[in-house]
Formats: C-alpha cells, structure tokens, sequence
C-alpha cells in the first residue's frame, strides 16, 4: 500500500527558509522510472507544479521558482526533502507531495493529505 | 496565470453532460500525454486519467479523456451531485522540464 506523508511547520516568517519533508511507505524511489513530485496550492486558486526528483537523483524544478527551491531524498529514511528559500506572504498554500504512477507516464497516481503553511509576520 | 487554459467553470443538470477543454501547446499537450484530477475543496486531488484516455481501476465510464493536437478533453456523462469539484489537466511541458497544470474548472451540478 503507497502512502505518502507531508510535514513541516504550519507557520512560517517571510524572509525564512521553508523545510518540507515527504515521508513515503510502500515503494522504492530506486526503482527505475520512479519519480516524487512537490506541487502546491495557495487558498482558493489552482494547483502549481514545483519540482520533481527522480530515482536516478535527476531533479526539475518549475522557472519561476529554481534559484529558491532544492529537492533532495534519502533513500535509507524513505524520505524527500523540499526547501524553498526566502519565502514570501506568496508562499503561503497547501504543499502535496505526489508519486508518479506507470513511469511511461507523467501522472500523480498518489497524494499525500497536503501540508497546509502559511507566511505570516 | 497557468499554463495550460481551462474554462473557469462548467454546469449542468444531473444526468447531463459537461466537457472541459484544456489548452496547451506544442510543447506540453502537443507532445506528451494529459492526466486528469478530480478535487474536492479542502481534499486532496484524485486522479481521473492519465495518458489521455486511461482510466484507472475504480474510476466510472462516465468520466472519459481524449486528446487532439495540442487541446484535450475530459467528459463527465450523467452527472451526479457527487461530481460537484474542481478539476485539473495536468502534463510535461518538454520546452522547460517541469510539470504544468491547467488553472481548473469548476463543474456545477444544477
């Protein structure tokens, strides 16, 4: 059974470095064609990719965003870790951590439940 | 402003049809597949469809994908109440590498 767990803190203060982790069960992020997605969505609008890590540690990240963002994973721990640098009153939104499904295929089969943060000052 | 274009909003009456567009361009709809997800406000996204027009186990006939140059689009028959939530085109786009969605649409059962 896939599950995927997002944490980190609900509040964040502008200008600080925000540290989100994915905690997975139930797949290898080994395993060839796997990949781990980061997308997010402020209140009331839609949903906006923001990067990706794949098995082999090849990484993507969306234009607007790549000079503040870094993903990384930790196989041994079944985690991935997103930072997102000098965070803004933007930022604030629901980040999901999604697990691609057929690796022929670029879709999210799974979702974490979402980490709900907010920029405040 | 997303990069994929859909209609803010749909509506219907139960039993109905209703399809929404998505919109792209060479280099995302045009030259890899679409998924779509279903969202019910304050839930996580549910996935529809993947590789324009697969469905996943579990998810009815009624919700139908298909795609033609750089457009796709998802159809809902015989709508249900249960339907009512915002829904996502999602791809590739090859130009950047990075994933892109479309801005949502809204599906009102009236």
């Amino acid at each position: 059974q896939v599950t995927l767990r997002e944490s980190g803190p609900a509040l964040v203060r502008p200008r600080q470095t925000l540290t989100l982790t994915c905690t997975f069960s139930g797949f290898s992020l080994g395993t060839s064609g796997m990949s781990l997605h980061w997308i997010r969505q402020p209140p009331g609008r839609a949903l906006e990719w923001l990067a990706r890590i794949d098995w082999n540690d090849d990484k993507y990240y969306i234009t607007s965003l790549e000079t503040r963002l870094t993903i990384s994973k930790d196989s041994s721990t079944n985690q991935v870790v997103l930072t997102l640098t000098d965070v803004d009153f933007v930022d604030t939104a629901t980040y999901y951590c999604a697990r691609v499904g057929h690796p022929a295929y670029f879709y999210f089969e799974y979702w974490g439940q979402g980490a709900p943060v907010t920029v405040t000052s | 402003q997303s990069v994929l274009t859909q209609p803010p909003s749909v509506s219907a009456a139960p039993g109905q049809k209703v399809s929404i567009s998505c919109s792209g361009s060479s280099s995302n709809i045009g030259y890899n597949s679409v998924s779509w997800y279903q969202q019910v406000p304050g839930t996580a996204p549910k996935f529809l469809i993947y590789d324009n027009n697969k469905r996943p186990s579990g998810i009815p006939r009624r919700f139908s994908g298909s795609k033609s140059g750089t457009s796709a689009t998802l159809v809902i028959t015989g709508l249900q109440t249960g339907d009512e939530a915002d829904y996502y085109c999602a791809t590739w786009d090859s130009s950047v590498s990075a994933g892109v969605f479309g801005g949502g649409t809204r599906v009102t059962v009236l």
